[in-house]
């Protein structure tokens, strides 16, 4: 059954560093999506991104973070200058259609010191 | 502020027995609702979709919508171990060129009592 994967599982770095997260969401899929849940709280939207543009993205996803589709299957989240508050687990999604049923990666788990 | 609101739990159920979970949302105009499951430490996994008032069934796992209400629920009958985790509600909210982002309540925490 296609899944939706991430890497790394876990990343580990120090405040102020940049962070790629990538993803490689299930492969017919068109809509792509950013959350986190920082420990104990609930999953927050952070971006959707459709045709190789943002549709939507939250007001926590402010200047310091950006999204890419650098080729046809992978999907990556940049965190230019890490702060402590961003840590927390991010996961990526995907969707087939919209509105439809989003299938989500396994998470990477980032711990910023 | 689009919220969808749970029951934090801890909601314990004997093994065998049914277990009820609520939701209510606030924004009249969401189309799809979600039913997810999460593993302490692990990702979302799809339990139920459902777009439309009234139930739906899927093996031990039945739905419920009520668009007048503002009210999703779910139903786990049977109830087993395994199905010891958090039950997140997922709500779409209609975002801009037709994508749609989820928002989450903040999950009922169940336990299944052998």
């Amino acid at each position: 059954e296609p899944e939706v994967t991430q890497t790394p599982s876990h990343q580990v770095t120090q405040m102020g560093q940049e962070v790629i997260l990538r993803c490689v969401p299930i492969s017919n899929h068109l809509y792509f999506y950013w959350y986190r849940q920082i420990l104990g709280q609930k999953v927050e939207f952070l971006v959707s991104f459709y045709n190789n543009e943002i549709s939507e993205k939250s007001e926590i996803f402010d200047d310091q973070f950006s999204v890419e589709r650098p080729d046809g299957s992978n999907f990556t989240l940049k965190i230019r200058s890490t702060k402590l508050e961003d840590s927390a687990m991010y996961f990526c999604a995907s969707s087939e259609l919209a509105p439809d049923t989003q299938y989500f990666g396994p998470g990477t788990r980032l711990t910023v010191l | 502020q689009k919220e969808v609101e749970q029951n934090s739990g801890p909601l314990s159920v004997p093994e065998g027995a049914i277990a009820s979970l609520n939701c209510t949302y606030s924004d009249r105009g969401s189309q799809s609702f979600f039913w997810y499951r999460q593993y302490s430490g692990k990702s979302p996994e799809l339990i139920m979709s459902i777009y439309s008032n009234g139930d739906k069934e899927d093996g031990r796992f039945t739905a419920q919508l009520n668009k007048a209400s503002q009210y999703v629920s779910l139903l786990i009958r049977d109830s087993q171990p395994s199905d010891s985790a958090t039950y997140l509600c997922a709500v779409n909210a209609r975002a801009n060129f037709g994508n749609e982002k989820l928002t989450f309540g903040t999950g009922t925490r169940l336990t299944i009592i052998p």
